[in-house]
């Protein structure tokens, strides 16, 4: 089974800043097939990166996603107030696992 | 606009059973394969099976198999999720997805259905 681990676990930002995550997994992720998933409170998560690098329909432009093998980032390049959320990794190359989360909180 | 409506959470004791239900609209059903995912009480996601859009192909996480059987019925755009010999491992939300276009990540999703295993 590929681990995929997120860091950090918890990161505090003001709106207007820069927030890099990180997800890494515990061996190669084939084809690159990373996700990157939304969550707000009493939501469903939301899908916002495939392919580790694709914007899904709809997301804005100010979320990205790089990354390649074994380590992934997500990008929110100024924060937005409803961008105060958890991000969930999912790799899809062999079976289908998630991160753990990173939460997003208002500085 | 697409849509997945899950259905059939419940409280139920350990050893029981329970049947989801997930009702897709908007998009064409029987064109997309679909999955189930759960969410414990910890915020973890778990993916927990699939189903081809033909039903030809089928799979499931290795703590529910021979415990959870997946199916769907595309003349009624519903899928379903029989669990029996519940645990209490078991308990969790579990959401309704649909596979996206360019490969098994999941690009829409339900407001999920909650089950709770206990005596």
């Amino acid at each position: 089974e590929i681990v995929l681990t997120q860091s950090p676990g918890t990161l505090s930002l003001s709106p207007g800043e820069r927030a890099t995550l990180s997800c890494r997994a515990s061996q190669t992720v084939s084809s690159n097939y990373l996700a990157w998933y939304q969550q707000t409170p009493g939501q469903a998560p939301r899908l916002l990166i495939y392919g580790a690098t694709f914007r899904a329909t709809g997301i804005p432009d100010r979320f990205s996603g790089s990354g390649s093998g074994t380590d992934f980032t997500l990008t929110i390049s100024r924060l937005e107030p409803e961008d105060f959320a958890v991000y969930y990794c999912q790799q899809y190359g062999r079976s289908f696992t998630f991160g753990p989360g990173t939460r997003v909180d208002i500085k | 606009e697409a849509q997945l409506v899950e259905s059939g959470g419940a409280v139920v004791q350990p050893g029981g059973s329970l049947r989801l239900s997930c009702a897709a609209s908007g998009f064409a059903f029987d064109e997309y394969t679909m999955q189930w995912v759960r969410q414990t009480p910890e915020k973890r996601l778990e993916w927990v099976s699939l189903i081809s859009w033909d039903a030809a192909n089928t799979n499931y996480v290795d703590s529910v198999r021979g415990r959870f059987t997946i199916s769907r019925d595309n003349v009624k755009n519903s899928l379903f999720l029989q669990m029996d010999s519940l645990t209490t491992e078991d308990t969790a939300l579990y959401y309704c997805a649909r596979v996206g276009n360019f490969g098994h990540y999941f690009d829409l999703w339900g407001r999920g259905t909650l089950v709770t295993v206990s005596s």
